[in-house]
């Protein structure tokens, strides 16, 4: 199993510029979410998602937009870029069920500069 | 709101020795904790869930407590080693599941 992959592992986007953040899994799990980890802040949640066609706000959605079409898939949309976005962005999935205390597996993440 | 603090000064500390780290959290009733390992350039890694009623887990080389009363949970390595040098990552999550808070992390630094 790849796990989860993430791409690109490295971004540099103009202020106003949109793009995609790619997050794939290859371990059937209904969970995926979006962290980002800014020095000193730890990691915070962007979005998340508990199965195909369904996702929820965290802790810090705006500026974000995510979509689940499939089960392996989870990309994140900047859409109009800022300096405020310079971080690194982690993807993460885990199983979900009656156990809700299931382990998160992340991606190795992506580095994105907004200059 | 809720507040999760880990030590933001790096621990440096003697092969050998043990590694004490601690996990405040405040406004927060927690039904589970979980402790990550981050090394730089790579994203976290699972080590060790502990639930709102243990108060003690191990695995290997690894100890974690979790004190509902203290609001506390403190991350042992006994017997450390330079293999051991990352940064260590608390994260609590709710009942509800959905949500796991992430505390900053603690760098550990295990001197030859």
């Amino acid at each position: 199993n790849a796990g989860v992959t993430q791409t690109p592992k490295f971004q540099v986007l103009k202020t106003g510029q949109s793009m995609t953040l790619q997050c794939a899994q290859d371990m059937n799990h209904e969970y995926m979410s979006w962290y980002r980890q800014d020095p000193g802040m730890g990691l915070r949640l962007i979005h998340y998602s508990v199965g195909a066609g369904i996702t929820d706000q965290g802790e810090v959605p705006n500026g974000y937009n995510v979509s689940r079409s499939t089960t392996e898939d989870f990309p994140l949309r900047l859409l109009s870029a800022a300096p405020s976005q310079t971080s690194v962005y982690f993807c993460a999935s885990r199983h979900s069920g009656t156990s809700v205390a299931y382990e998160q597996y992340f991606g190795p993440g992506t580095r994105l500069t907004v200059t | 709101s809720q507040k999760i603090e880990q030590n933001s000064e790096a621990l440096n500390i003697q092969e050998g020795k043990t590694a004490t780290l601690t996990c405040n959290y405040t406004n927060y009733s927690p039904a589970y904790l979980q402790w990550y390992r981050q090394d730089p350039g790579r994203g976290p890694v699972f080590l060790l869930l502990i639930r709102e009623n243990e108060k003690e887990k191990r695995k290997e080389r690894l100890k974690v407590t979790f004190d509902t009363t203290l609001k506390q949970s403190l991350f042992h390595i006994t017997a450390s080693q330079p293999a051991d040098s990352a940064t260590y990552l608390c994260a609590l999550g709710g009942a509800a599941g959905n949500k796991l808070t992430f505390g900053g992390g603690t760098r550990v630094l295990v001197k030859p």
